[in-house]
């Protein structure tokens, strides 16, 4: 009954690194997101996609970038991973009602 | 962009209905009000959402004011396993931005 799937649960990463989250999602969906969330901070999001090969800024695009080649797969990708990025990262997918993964608790030591 | 707001923190006694308050006094026709619950270590559930007329389903109620203004999200019965950040939506005005939402505790 999985609907959104994210690659990883857990990822530590060196400074530096170039480090790609994926999130596949077998609902057909057109809409897809990316969040980080880190205690105090609540949820943000970071990139979102309304179509393949569309994306659009979140509210904290800064340091990530997106791709979306394919309808169900949205990846994430840190070009050069820094240890701020340290958080727990959600991706999204949803028509009406939305989905979420279990999310990527990602660690850049 | 529409907006909503939320209480930051409720309580409740297990097995007593809860009504969480969401207000969006900017709500534009079209929007759609989506709640969502996040449960301690997990991503984020869908929880319900309706345009105007209440709705219900085996989660919850949702009780939309006849302006649209503000809405409320009714547990008939707390349980703990309720226990969780409760969020309130507009889609797609808001873009599926989330706020701090309300976190409920309840009450053994």
């Amino acid at each position: 009954d999985v609907k959104v799937t994210q690659s990883s649960r857990y990822l530590v990463k060196r400074t530096g690194e170039k480090v790609f989250l994926e999130c596949v999602q077998d609902m057909d969906h057109e809409n897809m997101f990316w969040y980080r969330q880190d205690p105090g901070l609540g949820l943000r999001l970071i990139y979102f996609s309304y179509d393949v090969k569309m994306k659009e800024k979140g509210d904290i695009p800064e340091g990530y970038s997106v791709s979306r080649e394919k309808k169900e797969r949205f990846s994430l990708i840190l070009e050069s991973a820094s240890t701020n990025q340290t958080s727990m990262y959600l991706c999204a997918s949803r028509r009406n009602e939305a989905f979420f993964g279990q999310g990527t608790r990602l660690t850049v030591v | 962009d529409a907006k909503t707001t939320q209480p930051n923190s409720m309580e409740s006694n297990e097995e007593e209905p809860v009504h969480l308050p969401c207000n969006h006094s900017t709500i534009s026709g079209t929007d759609y009000i989506h709640w969502y619950r996040q449960l301690p270590s997990q991503g984020p559930e869908y929880v319900i959402h309706g345009l105007t007329s209440n709705v219900n389903n085996r989660m919850a109620s949702l009780a939309i004011a006849e302006d649209r203004k503000s809405s409320t999200l009714i547990l008939h019965r707390a349980t703990l396993r309720d226990a969780a950040v409760y969020y309130c939506n507009l889609l797609p005005g808001q873009n599926f931005v989330f706020g701090p939402g309300t976190r409920l505790s309840v009450l053994p």
